[in-house]
């Protein structure tokens, strides 16, 4: 298994309110991505990194941000958090050695209700 | 839009039996397919990969069939276990720059493996 761990694994919140979710990773793979995972929708990505400082957005972006200041630890914030942000969030990575981009692995989640 | 879709929100199948999950695509640009396993409260895990130049990948109990011209791909699990109930995602990505490792998911179908 990838080394691939996300904090908080459940939070609860209210509206109006900061979040800030983390995912670390021991594999030192070069991209990162933040999903969410919804009834209906399956995942779905919110935003990604191919290194350091690089990020991109992804298909569900608004209302996040997010920042990768070294290999290791992407950051997911909801700025001011809603209920349709209501949630469970995952973090995947991928690309190790060889620098593709194939098979993503993915963190055990994180469980966020927004009230 | 969906640009994958799982029309079968669920199957149920005995122990012993074949399993087999669809997956329609609409993008003819996707030739990267991924199939993931999911449990409860875990993130999803890769199981199986097929490319467009492939029209079938085997890896032991688990094969992918690709028909490209329907844009559709199938995932047969055989024989099936207990231990298969899960909820079972497809996803595509391109093969350019811009869209790979955008993976997009299918809803999911849940396969419950019965005695």
């Amino acid at each position: 298994d990838a080394g691939i761990t996300q904090s908080p694994r459940h939070k609860v919140t209210e509206t109006g309110t900061p979040v800030t979710l983390r995912c670390h990773q021991t594999e030192n793979h070069r991209y990162m991505y933040w999903y969410r995972q919804d009834p209906g929708h399956g995942l779905r990505l919110i935003h990604y990194s191919y290194g350091v400082k690089d990020t991109d957005k992804g298909e569900v972006s608004d209302g996040y941000s997010v920042s990768r200041s070294k290999t290791e630890d992407f950051l997911l914030t909801l700025e001011s958090a809603t209920s349709s942000q209501t949630s469970v969030y995952f973090c995947a990575i991928s690309g190790g050695t060889s620098g593709t981009q194939e098979t993503q692995y993915f963190g055990p989640g994180t469980r966020l209700l927004v009230l | 839009d969906q640009q994958v879709k799982q029309n079968s929100p669920s199957l149920s199948v005995q122990e012993g039996r074949i399993s087999i999950l669809n997956c329609d695509y609409t993008n003819s640009m996707f030739d990267y397919f991924l199939w993931y396993k999911k449990y409860p409260a875990e993130g999803p895990t890769f199981l199986i990969s097929i490319s467009s130049i492939k029209d079938k990948n085997e890896d032991g109990r688990f094969t992918v069939f690709l028909n490209k011209s329907a844009k559709h791909l199938s995932l047969h699990i055989v024989p099936s276990q207990p231990g298969d109930s899960a909820v079972y995602f497809c996803a595509a990505s391109g093969m350019t720059t811009d869209s790979w490792g955008k993976f997009q998911f299918g809803a999911g179908t849940q396969v419950v493996v019965t005695p």
